[in-house]
This record gives C-alpha cells, structure tokens and sequence, in this order.
C-alpha cells in the first residue's frame, strides 16, 4: 500500500519562530489532507489540498503531487500551536485515508 | 459547518462486554469511516460505509461489527471487548459516494477495557 512519511517527528519553537513541516508519499493519490490533533485528541481539518498552494491565516501548505510531496508552513508560531500534525493522503483505488506518523510540535512561550 | 458527533469522550468496559460506539453526522454524508488511534501505530482504517446499510472492511476489522442503519449514523460494536481493543476511537464522514472528498472527524472516544 501507500507510504506516507513526515519529517521531522518532533519540532520545539520558540513563540514567534516560523517552521516547515513536510509530507512524503510513495505513489499517486487523489486527495491529500493536512490535520492538527488537539490536546484533547480531536482532528482538526487544516487543508484540504491535493495540489497547489492554500493559505489561511498564519498557515499554508503546499502540495507538489508530480514530486510527491506537501509542506506545511506554520508562521508566528503560538503556544495554541502546539499538537500533532497529521498528513493524510487517499488513493482511489485502495479507498481509505492513510496517515502519516505525524509531527508533534511544542511551542514554548 | 459540518459536524461529527461521537457518543462519548470516555468510556470504561469491562472485559467479554459488549460495547456500542456511536457517531452521528450532520451534512447528509455518503461516506462514514471508523479508525483506531494507538501510539506508535498511528490511525488505522476499521470499516467504513459508502451507504445506508452498505460496509466495506478496513485495515484492522477483527474483533469489529458496524451497522448503518440510517445515513446520518454509522455504530461500532466490540461483540466481546478485550483488553487490547483498548484505544481511542475516532469517527470520519464526506461527501461522495467516491471517498475523494475531504474527511471530517468526530472528537473522539477513548475507550479502556479492563
């Protein structure tokens, strides 16, 4: 099956530092999505992004489908900030969401 | 906005007990998904269900049942829980009948089998 990767596994900022976090996939997909998960375990959806370049907010992401990757800008980070970052790519004809390890950022004040 | 409700936040069960897990949408989803979150082994794919009735086996379905029911309400039940169905559960819907389209989840329920 498909092979998500994100890197790095663990990102500690300083309040007010920029930071990118990237996202690898070994095969063609239909559907990429970027989540951060709360303190209290819930996904919240980020983007939506199967290719191009979004931003809302401090945020933004960019999704390189022919290269097979995505990144993740957080900018200004705050401490709000902090949590896991998922990427989650479809593929059609596996027909589920498959997740990368995640990144787990700390944001210090 | 849409929204995705989940019957509890935390549950305790004991084991050989039989355990309903509910989740409810609101935006007239096709699509209803169920994963399990572990540390170390990240979200994984249970059963999901592209329609009323319809279910699709995911990457880890044993020990699991799902019933659909209704569109806005896809259930799941641990027949006998045992410890290591010990995890938090999280409950996803979208739109198209295809999966294509953006995934959007529930809280979560954390569940312990004692």
């Amino acid at each position: 099956g498909i092979q998500v990767e994100q890197s790095p596994p663990d990102l500690i900022l300083q309040e007010g530092a920029n930071s990118t976090l990237r996202c690898n996939f070994s095969d063609s997909v239909n559907n990429l999505q970027w989540f951060h998960q709360n303190p209290w375990g819930q996904l919240i959806n980020l983007f939506y992004i199967p290719s191009g370049t979004k931003q809302n907010g401090r945020l933004s992401a960019t999704t390189v489908a022919t290269e097979r990757y995505s990144l993740l800008y957080i900018s200004s980070s705050q401490t709000t900030d902090s949590g896991v970052y998922f990427c989650a790519v479809f593929k059609a004809a596996g027909n589920k969401l498959t997740f990368g390890g995640g990144t787990r950022v700390l944001v210090k004040p | 906005d849409v929204k995705v409700t989940q019957s509890s936040r935390y549950l305790v069960k004991r084991t050989g007990e039989k355990v309903f897990l509910e989740c409810v949408q609101d935006m007239d989803h096709e699509n209803m998904f169920w994963y399990r979150q572990d540390p170390g082994l990240g979200l994984r794919l249970i059963y999901f269900s592209y329609d009323v009735k319809m279910k699709e086996k995911g990457d880890i379905p044993e020990g699991y049942s799902v019933s659909r029911e209704k569109k806005e309400r896809f259930s799941l039940i641990l027949e006998s829980a045992s410890t290591n169905q010990t995890s938090m559960y999280l409950c996803a819907s979208s739109f198209s009948g295809t999966g294509v389209d953006e995934q959007y989840f529930g809280p979560g329920t954390r569940l312990t089998v004692t």
